[in-house]
């Protein structure tokens, strides 16, 4: 079964860090691109970052670059997401999707997701 | 950042009803995008990719259109299962971008 997990979420204060973690299964990790996903309760969708399978190409979110990486180990099957300098409007329901490949370039499998709050 | 309009934000429609939803991007962006359907507490699910593709396992009731600005998602034949909300993606370039979405819901 193709599975994703996150994990690492929490209740973090403003200004503080925090590393989400997607355990990937059932399939060869390696070879797809990997994505972040956020839902703020109540809003919608919110591309975050993306990763190619290599780690060569990455790209963000205008709202989250410069204080967000997303990084990857092949050999361990993961995908994270470092957030640092974490503020409120953070907060949000965190989803990692595989993108398809095989010509599906959308994202076809996505875990349940992590939640993060950023509160004082 | 290419920002995604979409249309309606929501739609009241009846079992059986022919449902057109709109996206439109503020730039040429091929037929890159998708379109996503979620349901209350759930993960996004692929529905169409590349603009017109049917993602596998999707009911053919589902169909896009559209390439550079302007896009379509067409469910033919509303069922009670295609209640949720839908989203648009573009992926042509980074960032990528979401539409507002739109909540279909019960009439």
């Amino acid at each position: 079964e193709v599975k994703l997990v996150e994990s690492g979420g929490g209740l973090v204060q403003p200004g503080r860090s925090l590393r989400l973690s997607c355990a990937a299964s059932g399939f060869n990790f390696a070879a797809y691109g990997m994505h972040w996903v956020r839902q703020a309760p109540g809003r919608g969708l919110e591309w975050v970052s993306g990763i190619s399978r290599t780690s060569g190409s990455k790209g963000y979110a205008d709202s989250v670059r410069g204080r967000f990486t997303v990084s990857r180990d092949n050999a361990k099957n993961s995908l994270f997401l470092q957030m640092n300098s974490l503020r409120p409007e953070d907060t949000a329901l965190y989803f990692c999707a595989k993108i398809g490949g095989e010509g599906v370039t959308g994202m076809d499998v996505w875990g349940q997701g992590t939640t993060v709050t950023v509160s004082s | 950042a290419i920002q995604m309009t979409q249309s309606p934000s929501s739609l009241s429609a009846s079992v059986g009803d022919r449902v057109t939803i709109t996206c439109r991007a503020s730039q040429d962006i091929r037929n890159d995008l998708g379109w996503y359907q979620q349901k209350p507490g759930k993960a996004p699910k692929l529905v169409i990719y590349a603009a017109s593709n049917l993602q596998s396992g999707v009911p053919s009731r589902f169909s896009g259109s559209g390439s550079g600005t302007d896009f379509t998602l067409t469910i033919s034949s509303l069922q009670p299962e295609d209640f949720a909300t839908y989203y648009c993606l573009q992926d042509y370039i980074y960032p990528w971008t979401f539409g507002q979405g739109t909540k279909v819901e019960i009439k």
